[in-house]
């Protein structure tokens, strides 16, 4: 079953301005990480958030998690062209005691020159 | 570092047909799994590995079979392919699987598919 549920599914902006998905989940977790995938491509990380933080940046990215709410959103701020991509959650929820991760189902991001 | 990489990249087989996918990682890492991708569903785990001679389910696990023989490598084999198994097929690492360290290293994918 899916732990992470992304939203919107799909997300068109203009260069320069700045985009946000959200992602939900159901059960307790560990870390919340986020991935990038361009078309026709494997997954690469972005960035991971533990349970016990709130808010976290990288470069361009800004990545808050409220875990009474079970949920996280990534913001990509001054998007690029070279941003477009599917974007997906994935939550690691050491049920069995091994590190495993559930993902989402994706936001498709498309930014227009 | 190749990092990790996977064989082949595309593979068209008939119902009932055999085959196996091989990833390889040369990071030294100790977790290794295989997802499946499909239109919309995201990304599913297959089985994953703990270690060189470890196995265990994942989430879709049916209708394959995985061995670590080698720390390195990580093969996924469907014995008889059916149509609901066309996809793309992901192979990840990681290094310990530690909570708060666990960021997974993907391959490039493999495309399946099944007539």
């Amino acid at each position: 079953s899916q732990q992470g549920e992304e939203d919107p599914q799909a997300l068109s902006i203009q260069e320069g301005e700045n985009a946000t998905m959200n992602c939900s989940y159901k059960t307790s977790i560990n870390n919340l990480q986020w991935y990038r995938q361009n078309s026709g491509r494997g997954l690469v990380h972005l960035i991971l958030i533990r349970s016990n933080e709130r808010e976290k940046h990288s470069g361009r990215l800004r990545v808050t998690l409220d875990t009474s709410k079970k949920s996280s959103s990534l913001l990509i701020t001054a998007s690029r062209a070279a941003d477009t991509a599917s974007y997906f959650c994935a939550t690691d929820n050491m049920n069995s005691g091994y590190s495993t991760l559930t993902f989402g189902k994706g936001t498709m991001l498309l930014v227009s020159p | 570092n190749a990092g990790v990489t996977q064989t082949p990249k595309f593979r068209v087989l008939k119902t009932g047909q055999s085959m196996t996918l091989l990833c390889a990682q040369d990071m030294n890492h100790e977790y290794m799994y295989w997802y499946r991708q499909d239109p919309g569903m995201g990304l599913r785990l297959i089985h994953y590995s703990v270690g060189e001679g470890t196995t265990a389910k994942g989430e879709v696990p049916d209708g394959y079979n995985v061995s670590r023989l080698k720390k390195q490598n990580f093969l996924l084999g469907l014995e008889s392919a059916a149509p609901s198994q066309t996809s793309v097929y992901f192979c990840a690492s990681t290094p310990l699987g530690l909570a708060g360290y666990n960021e997974q290293f993907f391959g490039p994918g493999t495309r399946l598919t099944v007539l």
